[in-house]
């Protein structure tokens, strides 16, 4: 299995700020990779897929970059509604895995 | 839109087999080339995913589960469905369905995008 180091796994910010989030993975996986929002009691939200393309109805304020091992979720202006658990998934390789988890909080 | 909705029991006793059903609305099971999953996640910890079906038929499992891991499709009834055999309190989790598609511009798979709202399953005696 293909494994994904997601980090950090907690990130205090403010309203406005511009916050990245990494996820690196054991073996390379060209841009087969996804980004998702989860809010508390709530089904994860597709965010990006293939590294960087933004799901439809996303705000332009996210985005993705990176493939092969290295991968990165930024949100240029963070808002009050982003506040919320962010997940990289691969889907280059069976089993699909998930990163560990990135909680955005209220510095 | 499609919408996908999880059922079946939320308490489940040890040894026994979990099974969980999930209807799609708002459109064909059989329509598209699309594939369904099941993805869990326990309490306060991160998602695992457990394994697709196309409704050919064709399946993916994780191999952490495979040996009690059974999806199956029912076209006539737009559901697919989870067993989970010999369950222990490891597996109480929150069980999400989902759907995602298998198309050209995402190179093969892409990932799921419409996710049902999950459903709590305890093992417990």
């Amino acid at each position: 299995a293909i494994w994904m180091t997601q980090s950090p796994s907690l990130l205090s910010a403010s309203t406005g700020d511009r916050v990245t989030i990494s996820c690196r993975m054991s073996q390379g996986i060209s841009s087969y990779l996804a980004w998702y929002q989860q809010k508390p009691g709530k089904a994860p939200e597709l965010l990006i897929y293939a590294a960087s393309t933004l799901q439809s109805g996303v705000p332009s304020r996210f985005s993705g970059s990176g493939s092969g091992t290295d991968f990165t979720l930024t949100i240029s202006c963070l808002q009050s509604e982003d506040f919320a658990t962010y997940y990289c998934q691969q889907y280059y390789s069976f089993p699909w895995t998930f990163g560990q988890g990135t909680k955005v909080e209220i510095k | 839109q499609v919408q996908l909705q999880e059922s079946g029991p939320g308490l489940v006793k040890p040894s026994q087999t979990l099974s969980l059903t999930c209807t799609v609305s708002g459109g064909s099971i059989s329509s598209g080339s699309y594939y369904w999953s099941w993805i869990r996640q326990p309490a306060g910890k991160g998602l695992e995913w457990i394994g697709r079906i196309y409704t050919s038929g064709s399946t993916n499992y994780n191999p952490s589960l495979k040996s009690r891991v059974t999806i199956s499709v029912d076209t006539s009834k737009n559901q697919f469905s989870l067993k989970l055999s010999s369950v222990t309190a490891a597996d109480t989790a929150v069980y999400y369905c989902a759907r995602g598609d298998h198309t050209s511009y995402c190179g093969g798979d892409c990932p799921p995008d419409y996710w049902g709202q999950g459903t709590l399953v305890t093992v417990s005696s």
